[in-house]
């Protein structure tokens, strides 16, 4: 069975750019989250989509928007970059019920210049 | 105050000492997950629990939602268990939303041989 895949695993921008990052959960798996992790702030909820709506958003501007398809692929975005968005992020995939627990992906370690 | 609190936040362990690391929560859950994450980024989801103890090899992590708060404890520590051990929080979500995750800052375990 597959597991979560991230792509990008590595990616490198100049501030002011955007960055689109892709996650195809496990088969089957209906929800998609975000998450991001800096050593500062540690892990962080960034969204989450279910059945491609978003059901829930974290404490982030708008430069971070996110959106799900309809086989349950999901991508998230970061307009106008900035040195602070440098971190891994991390999805994870779940069935979408109360009772399913997580898969986590590899994440993406972004670095902004 | 953080809404999800770890303790300790480092722990040095000789190879084959009983582990353990605590978690308290001041939030409303439906679940506490235990994760795991080594070097290099990769999260593995240990437990889920909402009520109880759960075992999985030399792994035990107990629930006690009265008090709000979990423990993981390790038996027979090995050096291949020096990760960093994040407690996490899923608030409630509804339909097939599994809600936000909330995080612990995490535990950095170091076994030495």
């Amino acid at each position: 069975k597959a597991g979560v895949t991230q792509t990008p695993r590595y990616l490198i921008k100049t501030r002011g750019q955007q960055v689109t990052l892709s996650c195809s959960p496990i088969s089957g798996h209906r929800s998609v989250s975000w998450y991001q992790q800096t050593p500062g702030q540690g892990l962080q909820f960034l969204f989450e989509y279910f059945s491609e709506t978003q059901r829930n958003k974290g404490n982030f501007p708008g430069r971070f928007s996110g959106r799900q398809f309809s086989n349950s692929r999901s991508e998230m975005n970061v307009s106008t970059l900035e040195l602070g968005d440098s971190a891994l992020y991390l999805c994870a995939s779940s069935p979408g019920t109360q009772t399913g627990g997580y898969t986590f992906g590899s994440g993406t370690r972004l670095t902004v210049v | 105050k953080n809404e999800v609190e770890q303790s300790p936040q480092n722990l040095t362990a000789q190879e084959g000492e009983f582990i353990t690391i605590n978690c308290s929560y001041s939030v409303g859950i439906s679940a506490l997950h235990w994760l795991q994450q080594h070097p290099g980024g990769g999260i593995v989801s240990l437990f889920m629990l909402s009520s109880g103890k759960k075992k999985h090899g030399r792994l035990i992590a107990t629930i006690n939602i009265q008090e709000k708060h979990s423990s993981l404890h390790i038996t027979a520590s090995h050096p291949r268990d020096s990760a960093v051990y994040i407690c996490a929080v899923s608030t409630r979500g509804y339909g097939g939303s599994q809600g936000n995750l909330i995080f612990g800052k995490g535990t950095k375990l170091s076994v030495k041989p």
